[in-house]
């Protein structure tokens, strides 16, 4: 499985836009980038994939780089609820990873 | 709400002894994954079934054992419990083999 790298910790301001950075510098043609996210200890939560194309929908927004060695992901108008750990996956099964700790303060 | 749910929510038991966890997909999804998570870990990723085979297997230790039935819920086996098998399992679903994954709300295991 192709390996991401993301920050551990970042934090955003409520109202402000929430930019989540991950590299995937060795994956491959065919791999989708997943993002999902983990409020405390609940179930995580699926958010948005793309290949190539920038992706949005209702949640947030997918920025592919034109290398596809790496990609953001956009929370337009961050709220408190927001705050969770953040998982970027490269293939659609197994690696988790740690992720990044996002906490949007008011 | 994801659509998958897991039962129990909590489960108490002692070290040695053996525990089900059940897991029943979302409406029409074939495949599904089991999944470790203990106090400030990451996800671990322990096997996947799809329409009822054996897909993918993980970090998944000789204690524990998975199946999924024709109707398509899956139960998770783990015997012989250890007292660092306390942890979170996660099951979601998919609807096919590489797909966006849902995930049930969790089934909180402790071992004493």
């Amino acid at each position: 499985d192709a390996k991401t790298t993301q920050p551990t910790s970042m934090d955003c301001a409520e109202g402000r836009a929430a930019n989540l950075p991950c590299n995937h510098s060795t994956i491959s043609g065919n791999e989708y980038v997943y993002w999902y996210r983990q409020i405390h200890s609940q179930g995580p939560q699926y958010i948005i994939h793309g290949l190539k194309n920038n992706e949005t929908n209702e949640m947030a927004s997918l920025i592919i780089t034109e290398d596809r060695k790496s990609s953001t992901l956009i929370l337009p108008h961050a709220t408190l609820r927001d705050t969770a750990v953040y998982y970027c996956i490269v293939r659609a099964v197994r690696a988790f990873g740690q992720g990044t700790r996002l906490t949007i303060n008011p | 709400d994801s659509g998958v749910t897991q039962t129990p929510k909590h489960l108490i038991t002692a070290t040695g002894q053996r525990v089900t966890l059940r897991c029943s997909p979302r409406s029409g999804d074939l495949s599904v994954y089991w999944y470790q998570q203990s106090l400030d870990q990451g996800l671990q990723f322990l096997i996947q079934y799809y329409n009822g085979e054996e897909r993918a297997k993980g970090n998944i230790l000789e204690r524990f054992s998975a199946q999924q039935f024709p109707d398509l819920h899956s139960e998770l086996n783990l015997s012989s419990l250890e007292l660092g098998d306390s942890a979170l399992y996660f099951c979601a679903s998919s609807p096919r083999l590489a797909n966006e994954q849902y995930f049930g709300p969790g089934t909180r295991l402790t071992v004493t």
